[in-house]
């Protein structure tokens, strides 16, 4: 069964702290990577995609492990604003439709 | 900013009626997507259309479902007769043709309540 695993937290962080998490997938022909945003009850908005090279968006950093199947999340400086659930999506090549499939989310708490 | 606009945003029905959840994906988009997320619970795949068929469907869409696009803009989804246990958020997604064509961008979501 192909999955997409992540760590439901919640990741409690301070303001200004820096916070990461990771996100297992388990079939190895997945070949594009997605991190969503989602506030509750709205829609999945897309944070960034994440290369094979790692990329870097303001204070997001997105980082792709593919030895051990794994996409990881850096927040630094973390902004009360953060707060919301991260969700990965895996698109799998194999699949002729471009279907995403995701994973369970990861809350995260900014506190001041 | 284009973006993916759907309504209604709150459908109320009763079991085994039918409903019809509307989508107008952003113009220069050519795929088009149907997830449903259960409260609580993971964004699940439903079907994806490109060049006016269906590319792939999950398990959940039986055949009480269904897709169509009927004009240059709108795609729907259509559940011919609703049960319980379709209450979910609907979320519509498209995707623009080329590279980056697997980046989808969400709808803001239709939120359906059967009872």
């Amino acid at each position: 069964r192909k999955e997409v695993e992540q760590d439901p937290g919640p990741f409690n962080v301070p303001e200004g702290a820096t916070v990461a998490f990771n996100c297992t997938y388990s079939n190895s022909a997945s070949q594009s990577f997605f991190w969503y945003r989602q506030d509750c009850r709205k829609e999945p908005k897309l944070l960034m995609s994440v290369y094979s090279s790692g990329n870097e968006d303001g204070r997001f950093t997105a980082q792709l492990n593919r030895a051990s199947q794994y996409i990881s999340l850096l927040i630094r400086d973390s902004k009360l604003s953060d707060s919301a659930t991260y969700l990965c999506a895996v698109n799998e090549l194999e699949a002729a439709g471009n279907k995403l499939t995701f994973g369970g989310g990861t809350r995260v708490l900014v506190k001041p | 900013e284009p973006e993916v606009t759907q309504t209604p945003s709150h459908q109320v029905t009763q079991m085994g009626q039918e409903v019809i959840l509307r989508c107008v994906p952003i113009s220069n988009h050519l795929y088009f997507y149907w997830y449903r997320q259960i409260l609580g619970q993971k964004v699940e795949f439903l079907v994806s259309f490109y060049n006016n068929e269906i590319s792939e469907k999950s398990e959940i869409f039986d055949d009480q479902f269904s897709v169509e696009r009927p004009d240059g803009s709108n795609f729907t989804l259509k559940i011919r007769s609703t049960k319980l246990e379709d209450s979910a958020m609907y979320f519509c997604a498209s995707s623009a043709p080329g590279q980056g064509e697997e980046t989808q961008y969400f709808g803001p979501g239709t939120r359906l309540l059967v009872l």
